[in-house]
């Protein structure tokens, strides 16, 4: 129940094109899901985050698309570059309590020039 | 910018040995979390300190890992006698308080022997 499945493992996109991360998860008192990018030999970094009240968050060219029903939440890179190219992590937790954050198994995203 | 400090980057150490990882977060960051990335996966977390307190280790392997942050401030996570299966990415994480973005260092490489 305190799992986040994320897919897929690798993915590779042609620059300019739409990069897409999917998660799902089963535990519904999960409340807070972000997005986090890890370059090699860095810590993860914050991306994006969204709560359950909305469906969807966009910061630039990086959106977030939540479906509460599905208990499911993708990541949209749009115009991906060769920059964007890094292991993306989704992530859950509750908000109340000690607000433990379980991540996803990570996607390699390259971005061919 | 103020960044998380940890030490060493790399450690290489034969099994049965002891190893000690320091982490020196965000200047005022209250919460510090200790986590372990396995190759090709998302970080799962260790321990959680709010201050010098211990607000989560349920996950901390108790008969060789211990963790401290005496003064609320830097950590240690030692792990007594090393195996083969901590060979991983140590990573620490400082928020300002419990629920607020979690920032990340970029961790120590443990290989062991």
């Amino acid at each position: 129940q305190q799992q986040v499945k994320q897919s897929p493992q690798s993915l590779i996109v042609q620059k300019g094109g739409i990069s897409i991360i999917n998660c799902a998860y089963e535990n519904t008192a999960f409340d807070y899901f972000p997005w986090y990018q890890q370059f090699p030999g860095k810590g993860p970094a914050l991306l994006i985050a969204i709560r359950p009240d909305v469906s969807e968050k966009k910061e630039g060219r990086f959106t977030i698309s939540f479906n509460k029903s599905a208990k499911q939440f993708s990541l949209h890179i749009m115009d991906s570059q060769p920059g964007d190219s890094a292991t993306y992590f989704c992530a859950a937790s509750h908000l109340q309590g000690a607000q433990k954050l379980v991540f996803g198994q990570g996607t390699r995203l390259t971005i061919n020039p | 910018e103020a960044e998380v400090a940890q030490s060493p980057r790399y450690k290489i150490t034969e099994k049965s040995q002891a190893v000690a990882f320091w982490c020196d977060p965000i200047s005022g960051h209250a919460t510090l979390y200790w986590y372990r990335q396995i190759l090709g996966q998302g970080p799962e977390l260790l321990v959680q300190f709010q201050d010098e307190s211990v607000v989560d280790d349920s996950q901390l392997p108790k008969d060789r890992f211990s963790a401290e942050r005496l003064k609320g401030v830097d950590s240690t996570l030692k792990i007594q006698p090393a195996e083969l299966g901590d060979s991983a990415m140590y990573l620490c994480a400082s928020s300002l308080q419990v629920g607020n973005e979690q920032f990340f260092g970029p961790g120590t490489r443990l290989t062991v022997l």
